[in-house]
């Protein structure tokens, strides 16, 4: 019973090709969220959506997309992946802000 | 813009040994503030939060933090280190001009605990 799960766990992939990492929740929360985790653990927002409509969208190249097609699904795709991309990409929920978030186990992803 | 400062990106301490780790914000208006651990290939876990109310906190495993608005901190403790603490540990606070939805990290503190 994973409370917010990603897939891929891994991703290994070429510089100029498109992927998408997916994430659900199943705890009824209305906002969800993608973090980047750089190499050195710093932590920073990308996106957010509230009951499916996007509430923070961070200065992310828009080779980033996100989508949400209902409030328990946010994926995240990516065009024309750079060296740069490679991080682990976190998907997290939250009700009320003053919960704090339930993450997700992550997404490695490589670009080689 | 809301900052958080955590201080050391390593600690180390003793098995049984009392466990700090220093955060501090920068903010007019008190914050909600985070802690979260990190265990090597793994999500965030929320250890405990501070909103409102009594400024010490407890949360999981036997940590605790204390909200100083004097010294705009929240440092993280605990009074005897076990082995199973080594892990990442971040900071974090929402911003409350934001309506507190946006959460920002700190860059983390890793916890080493020495046998």
């Amino acid at each position: 019973d994973t409370a917010v799960s990603q897939t891929p766990k891994y991703l290994v992939t070429q510089m100029g090709n498109d992927k998408s990492i997916k994430c659900e929740q199943n705890l009824g929360h209305d906002t969800m969220y993608w973090y980047k985790q750089d190499s050195k653990k710093f932590l920073k927002i990308m996106f957010s959506y509230n009951n499916k409509e996007l509430i923070i969208n961070e200065t992310v190249p828009n080779r980033f997309s996100p989508k949400s097609p209902d409030k328990a699904h946010l994926n995240l795709h990516i065009n024309s992946l750079e060296l740069g991309d490679s991080a682990v990409y976190f998907c997290a929920s939250s009700q009320v802000t003053g919960d704090g978030y339930t993450f997700g186990s992550g997404t490695r992803l490589t670009v080689v | 813009a809301q900052s958080v400062t955590q201080l050391g990106s390593h600690v180390s301490v003793s098995e049984g040994a009392l466990v700090l780790l220093r955060c501090n914000y920068s903010s007019s208006v008190p914050p909600y503030l985070f802690w979260y651990v990190q265990y090597p290939n793994q999500g965030l876990q929320l250890l405990l939060k501070y909103t409102t109310g009594a400024t010490l906190v407890k949360g999981i495993n036997g940590f605790e933090a204390e909200f100083k608005k004097s010294e705009t901190s929240f440092h993280l403790t605990k009074p005897s280190a076990h082995m199973s603490d080594a892990a990442e540990y971040f900071c974090a606070v929402s911003d409350p001009s934001g309506g507190y939805q946006k959460v920002t990290f700190g860059t983390g503190t890793k916890l080493q605990v020495i046998p």
